[in-house]
């Protein structure tokens, strides 16, 4: 069992609807990344969270330590936010990122 | 710069040549990071400097990998006797500090025929 599962793998949805990503995690951690991979390659990082919920336009990012799971939630969806959203977490005591397998986000106009 | 840089963007390269991958972090950033992504495979995490160390070099698929950074900006990640399955895109990242966003550089492409 992968120590970071993400859900939904696929995701298709239309227009201006309402977005959320999963990401539990089986392992204490000090941080969690959530990151965007373009369908070019790039990728850009959207939140570092270590507690609590952190906002950035229309993407809001929450974290539950006690219940070792994020959500990324994406309001008003639009296709240019189609993209692989991946879930990263630097875990106690071991000095690497360990990522999820990512979710394929595809808005449909 | 204003970004991470990467250099070459493109490398093409015999099986057991030695390649050697640079990367130009945000200037004042003092984390810098590794990574690859095989063709439609996941993020590897492969090795992280804070400063001019790297605290844990466990990440690194095998004995013919290793990475250096010096002056705490320009890093090198050296592959010896490169292997077939290699052959990834090896992304660079770098952050303010540790644990803060990261910057993610284009990426370089490495083919060994």
């Amino acid at each position: 069992k992968n120590e970071v599962e993400q859900s939904p793998q696929n995701l298709t949805a239309q227009e201006g609807e309402f977005i959320t990503i999963n990401c539990s995690y089986s392992v204490g951690i000090s941080a969690l990344h959530w990151l965007q991979q373009h369908p070019g390659g790039g990728i850009v990082s959207l939140f570092m969270l270590s507690s609590g919920k952190k906002k950035h336009g229309r993407l809001i990012a929450t974290i539950n330590i006690q219940e070792k799971h994020s959500s990324l939630h994406i309001t008003a969806s639009h296709p240019r936010d189609s993209a692989v959203y991946i879930c990263a977490v630097w875990i106690f005591g071991n000095e690497k990122l360990t990522f999820g397998t990512g979710t394929r986000l595809t808005i449909i106009p | 710069g204003a970004g991470v840089s990467q250099s070459p963007s493109n490398k093409v390269t015999e099986k057991g040549k030695d390649v050697e991958l640079r990367c130009d972090p945000i200037s004042g950033h003092t984390a810098l990071y590794w990574y690859r992504q095989s063709l439609g495979q996941g993020l590897e995490f492969l090795i992280y400097f804070q400063g001019n160390s790297a605290p844990d070099k466990s990440g690194l698929p095998s004995d013919r990998f290793s990475a250096e950074r010096t002056g705490g900006s320009v890093s090198t990640l050296t592959i010896q006797r490169t292997q077939q399955e290699d052959s990834a895109v090896y992304l660079c990242a770098s952050s303010s500090q540790e644990w803060s966003t990261q910057y993610f550089g284009p990426g370089t492409r490495l083919t060994v025929l």
